[in-house]
């Protein structure tokens, strides 16, 4: 079956340290994107990428770094200078869209949390 | 600017009860809208969507929205609830060409039995 997996479901970071949250899909999707998840505030997007080898930031992008070297996969880098890194992070993937807009598809989601 | 408002962040309802999930946005184009339904410590499941057409859209699980353009709204409903529809519900509204999602803050649903 397609879909998305996020792993690992769970990651514990010490302080000053990056960490890597990985997103791999296999539905032939061009489009693929980062969400964080805190309680109360919804889904914030976090960075985004249309196509292989282009990406752009969105609201929070402060604190992470992403890469898109392969269609199948978006990894996230949480770094040291992301001070409250604690949440739930989501993936996502959606076909290539021009005017319309396409529901996107999310995987499981990784729970980061500060040792 | 573009947002969703789901004013309920909890609602209970008796099982077999009729649900109804309050939506509203804010986009100045037409809008193309979405509800996604998470179960605790998974990703989000879509619900159903509304690009254009008919303003009662049909979704999975027996979920039904209403758009209703002049009240900005875009509220979720089902005639019977089930306990297993327990779980957190959000309202999206897309960004246009670049496919980005603007999220409500959620709506957490329990079933009393």
């Amino acid at each position: 079956d397609g879909g998305i997996t996020q792993s690992p479901k769970y990651l514990f970071r010490k302080e000053g340290q990056n960490v890597t949250l990985s997103c791999e899909q296999n539905l032939n999707h061009d489009a693929m994107y980062w969400y964080r998840q805190d309680p109360g505030q919804g889904l914030r997007l976090i960075y985004y990428s249309q196509i292989v080898n282009d990406f752009q930031k969105g609201d929070i992008a402060e604190g992470y770094s992403v890469s898109r070297e392969k269609k199948e996969s978006f990894p996230l880098t949480v770094t040291s200078a992301q001070k409250n890194p604690t949440a739930f992070y989501l993936c996502a993937s959606s076909p290539r869209t021009g005017d319309s807009n396409q529901p996107q598809h999310f995987g499981d989601g990784t729970r980061l949390s500060i040792l | 600017a573009q947002s969703v408002t789901q004013p309920d962040i909890h609602i209970t309802v008796s099982e077999g009860a009729s649900l109804e999930l309050r939506c509203n946005y804010s986009y100045g184009a037409t809008p193309y809208l979405f509800w996604y339904v998470q179960s605790p410590g998974q990703g989000l499941q879509l619900l159903l969507k509304y690009f254009s057409g008919d303003t009662l859209v049909q979704g999975i699980k027996g979920f039904e929205a209403e758009f209703k353009r002049s009240q900005s709204s875009f509220n979720l409903r089902k005639p019977s609830v089930h306990w297993s529809d327990a779980a957190e519900y959000f309202c999206a509204v897309g960004r246009g060409a670049t496919n980005k999602l603007i999220f409500g803050t959620g709506t957490l649903l329990a079933v009393q039995p």
